[in-house]
């Protein structure tokens, strides 16, 4: 199967500091990724979706200044937390697809915990 | 808006028991809809995908079944093992590819 790759797995940083968090797709080309976050006992909530080589689209009351979505090629994304704040710390997960596929299925990563002080 | 919900929340089973999970969602214009399985500080695997215009999945002991015009899903899990203790979410993947999820059951298998 398709296989997603996040990295760091776990990130503890200073409030105020930022964060980059990388997404990448090992053995398939994503023209789509997107970035959830997920806070604890609750599921995951869509943050925003990025296709390759355009600006990322937020959900709504995501603010986009402070996560900062690239797409730069068709497998890797990035996410960064900008000024993070102790209310950041949360898993924040990332999928990936190929458009083209047949069942546009998304392939998930493996997660990145993040830690705010 | 599509709003995913799973009963129960929380379900716990002698080892050997069948566990029936179900989900529900309230717009039936899906394009497909998806179990996962996510262990304690862990990621996402998938269990099973059934596409709209399937009715059932199998994968080993794993069952799911999907009525698109009522909303419903079921995930079946036959003799369970203390081994098949996560929590079980359901995704549906709506018309504008968007996933929406479930707050998830969370299982446990007594041995």
């Amino acid at each position: 199967g398709a296989v997603v790759s996040q990295h760091p797995s776990w990130v503890i940083c200073k409030s105020g500091t930022s964060v980059k968090i990388e997404c990448r797709s090992l053995d398939f080309q994503a023209t789509t990724m997107f970035w959830y976050r997920q806070f604890p006992k609750q599921s995951l909530m869509l943050m925003a979706t990025s296709n390759e080589g355009s600006k990322a689209t937020y959900e709504q009351g995501v603010e986009k200044d402070k996560f900062l979505i690239n797409h730069a090629s068709l497998t890797l994304s990035t996410l960064t937390v900008t000024s993070a704040h102790p209310e950041d710390s949360s898993f924040y997960i990332c999928s990936a697809s190929n458009r083209g596929s047949a069942h546009n299925e998304q392939f998930f990563g493996p997660g990145t915990r993040l830690t705010v002080l | 808006k599509q709003e995913v919900t799973q009963i129960p929340a929380a379900l716990s089973v002698p080892e050997g028991e069948n566990l029936v999970l179900n989900c529900s969602f309230t717009d039936s214009a899906i394009y497909n809809l998806q179990w996962f399985r996510q262990d304690p500080g862990k990621g996402l695997t998938s269990l099973l995908l059934i596409q709209s215009s399937q009715r059932e999945q199998t994968s080993g002991r794993l069952n799911a079944s999907l009525d698109k015009s009522s909303g419903r899903s079921t995930l079946y899990i036959a003799a369970s093992q203390p081994g098949d203790s996560a929590t079980y979410l359901c995704a549906v993947l709506s018309n504008d590819y968007k996933l929406s999820f479930g707050a998830g059951t969370t299982v446990t298998v007594r041995a």
